[in-house]
């Protein structure tokens, strides 16, 4: 079936460094992606998305392209800040569901 | 706007006791509504999900059951809890496209469930 999977964490990060997650993932077909992110306490919110193939998804700085060639999504974001904090989960919709990996942590540190 | 509610935000059972947890959704009618689980460390499980009252589709075997009585209310249950239930619990749902739908999820608070 089809599938997530992604760095584990913790990632420790000091701030304004460069922040990677990798994500790749196994489907059928060509999914949607989504990066969700986890604040403390709180729900998951989606933090961007690409509907297909070389779609680049971006929000809040963070950046993410599809790549078919490569089947990842890894997630970027070029200077970080400790509000960056929280747990990432890459996503694929496989067929109107879902499909979560794990979850990465990031800590930022002042 | 649209909001989704859950609760109880925390809850502590024992073990062998029922369970029942509540998601409402304002705003928006006949929506998709789905239950997934996040335990310790792992990402989420889709556990069910509903594309209108009455219709559920279970995903996972288990002892928990979900139930949709009216359009923007999905409930959680379980008869008998077991340890192994313990984790957070999400509601999430997403606006009426057809099935599938490939529209975005919102995702409710949660709920810390402790089975001891």
């Amino acid at each position: 079936g089809d599938s997530v999977t992604q760095m584990e964490g913790p990632v420790t990060l000091s701030e304004e460094a460069f922040l990677t997650i990798n994500c790749t993932y196994t489907a059928t077909g060509y999914p949607s992606l989504f990066w969700y992110v986890q604040y403390p306490g709180e729900g998951l919110q989606l933090l961007l998305k690409a509907t297909k193939a070389d779609d680049k998804g971006s929000n809040k700085g963070f950046e993410a392209t599809y790549r078919k060639e490569t089947t990842s999504f890894h997630l970027e974001k070029g200077s970080v800040q400790v509000s960056d904090s929280a747990v990432y989960f890459c996503a694929l919709d496989s067929w109107g569901k879902l499909q979560f990996g794990a979850g990465t942590q990031v800590v930022v540190t002042p | 706007s649209q909001t989704i509610h859950q609760w109880p935000a925390t809850l502590v059972q024992p073990v062998g006791s029922p369970l029942s947890l509540e998601c409402t959704v304002e705003g928006t009618s006949n929506p998709n509504l789905y239950w997934y689980r996040q335990a310790a460390g792992r990402g989420l499980q889709l556990l069910f999900y509903s594309v209108g009252i009455g219709q559920i589709s279970s995903e996972v075997p288990q002892n928990l059951s979900a139930s949709r009585p009216q359009d923007r209310q999905f409930i959680l249950s379980s008869k008998k809890l077991l340890l192994s239930d313990s984790g957070f619990y999400f509601c999430a749902w997403n606006p009426d496209g057809g099935w599938p739908t490939y529209n975005e999820q919102f995702f409710g608070p949660g709920t810390r469930l402790t089975v001891l």
